[in-house]
């Protein structure tokens, strides 16, 4: 069975300051990840995934196969960066693709 | 381009009765899915369809059904509502495969009183 964990509910920071949203895994075979957003009355949408290997908005995540991590890190949080991010799994084998999503956290960037 | 619709956005229902949800995909799009999505909760899988067909379901019981038209756009139908039925339902389109990432409609909300 597939899983994603994100430890935090809640993570507040001061704008500046570095952030990391934590997401872990449970998956038997080759994954693939996403990191999902939701500003406030707005649609859940993709900010990332692995395989792209690319910062969007500042943000970058690392596939850590080892550790079964997919952590969000930004260095210097902004205040419009306050969302809810979402981190989401997708099996790689079979016909169906199908995603399965952590229970999210929201991000609050202080003045 | 037209992103994905869904309709209607809000829904109150009673425990008993048959709900009926309409999903349009994002224009070019042939695969929808469907998600649950529970108060302080991601987004849960509920089923998937690709040309009409279900191509895969997650943890629902039978009363959780689908379906896919010619255009691509999709019903789900969830019958003798429960409490716990209330949540947020999401539905996303893409083309089939692996590497297409899914769209999201904005949800539809249904309170099940």
């Amino acid at each position: 069975a597939q899983r994603v964990t994100q430890p935090e509910k809640l993570l507040s920071v001061f704008k500046g300051a570095p952030v990391e949203l934590k997401c872990n895994y449970s998956y038997s075979g080759s994954p693939e990840l996403f990191w999902y957003v939701q500003y406030s009355r707005q649609r859940l949408q993709l900010l990332l995934r692995h395989i792209s290997r690319e910062s969007i908005k500042g943000f970058t995540a690392d596939l850590n196969k080892g550790e079964t991590s997919f952590h969000l890190k930004k260095p210097f949080a902004q205040e419009e960066d306050s969302a809810m991010y979402y981190c989401a799994l997708r099996s790689s084998g079979g016909s169906n693709y199908k995603l399965t999503f952590g229970k999210g956290t929201l991000l609050t960037v202080n003045p | 381009e037209t992103g994905v619709t869904q309709s209607p956005t809000h829904l109150i229902k009673t425990r008993g009765q048959q709900v009926t949800l309409r999903c349009s995909s994002q224009s070019g799009h042939n695969t929808v899915s469907w998600y649950q999505q529970a108060l302080g909760q991601g987004p849960q899988f509920i089923f998937q369809y690709y040309r009409e067909e279900e191509n895969g379901r997650g943890n629902f019981p039978p009363r959780f059904s689908g379906l896919q038209f010619p255009n691509y756009s999709s019903e789900l139908n969830v019958n003798a509502l429960e409490l716990d039925d209330s949540a947020l339902y999401l539905c996303a389109s893409s083309f089939r495969g692996p590497g297409p990432e899914q769209f999201f409609g904005p949800g539809t909300r249904l309170t099940v009183l």
